[in-house]
């Protein structure tokens, strides 16, 4: 099954520093997604790069795609302390007219002041 | 801005009874959707429902589980029976299918005693 996983795991920096977490997937895509989750909260969408992308940029965020490599990653520059929180990859993958996304475990990223 | 909103925001209940879960979703979208999310690990896709019947289901979605989109606005989760597993954060969310973003609401807490 297609399925993102996060790397590493857990990820704590100072702040102002940037925060790189990578993701990986077994198969083919539509597009890859990131979402954030601070604790107890929802899902909030970071920003989606497309299968034929290979990099985007979205304020102090950037995602490159490498399909040949089936990996990911998230580069979050400049870090504040309210960036900490979880990092979600989700692949995405349309089946029958369906949406269908596929969450990794996740990068717990702390900024310390 | 509009959003997905959820409720009830925790719910307790006890083994072997029913729980609905409510949702309401973008007002303009036509995509529905329900994760959940055990305490510490990836959030799971559930179910998908688009023009008032299921797109797609995972396994978790039993015959326990049930959607229902009673009137224009609400989207529900009816567990039937509840089990101990089922304890989790449950998460809607709709999209407009165009874009592949997810718009997430905060969730429902369930915990089952």
């Amino acid at each position: 099954s297609q399925q993102g996983e996060e790397d590493p795991q857990a990820l704590s920096i100072q702040e102002g520093e940037n925060a790189t977490m990578n993701c990986s997937y077994k198969t083919s895509i539509n597009n890859l997604q990131w979402y954030r989750q601070n604790s107890g909260r929802g899902l909030v969408h970071l920003i989606l790069i497309r299968s034929n992308e290979r990099e985007k940029h979205s304020g102090r965020l950037r995602v490159t795609l490498d399909t040949s490599k089936k990996s990911s990653s998230l580069l979050i520059t400049a870090s504040r302390a309210a960036d900490t929180a979880s990092y979600f990859c989700a692949t995405d993958a349309w089946i029958q007219g369906a949406q269908k996304l596929v969450f990794g475990q996740g990068t717990r990223l702390t900024i310390n002041p | 801005e509009p959003e997905v909103t959820q409720t009830p925001s925790h719910q307790v209940t006890q083994m072997g009874q029913e729980v609905i879960l409510r949702c309401v979703p973008i007002s303009n979208h036509l995509y529905f959707y329900w994760y959940r999310q055990i305490l510490g690990q990836k959030v799971e896709f559930l179910v998908s429902f688009y023009n008032n019947e299921i797109s797609e289901k995972s396994e978790i979605f039993d015959d326990q589980f049930s959607v229902e989109r009673p009137d224009g606005s609400n989207f529900t989760l009816k567990i039937r029976s509840t089990k101990l597993e089922d304890s989790a954060m449950y998460f809607c969310a709709s999209s407009t299918g165009n874009t592949g973003e997810l718009f997430f609401g905060e969730g429902s807490r369930l915990t089952v005693l």
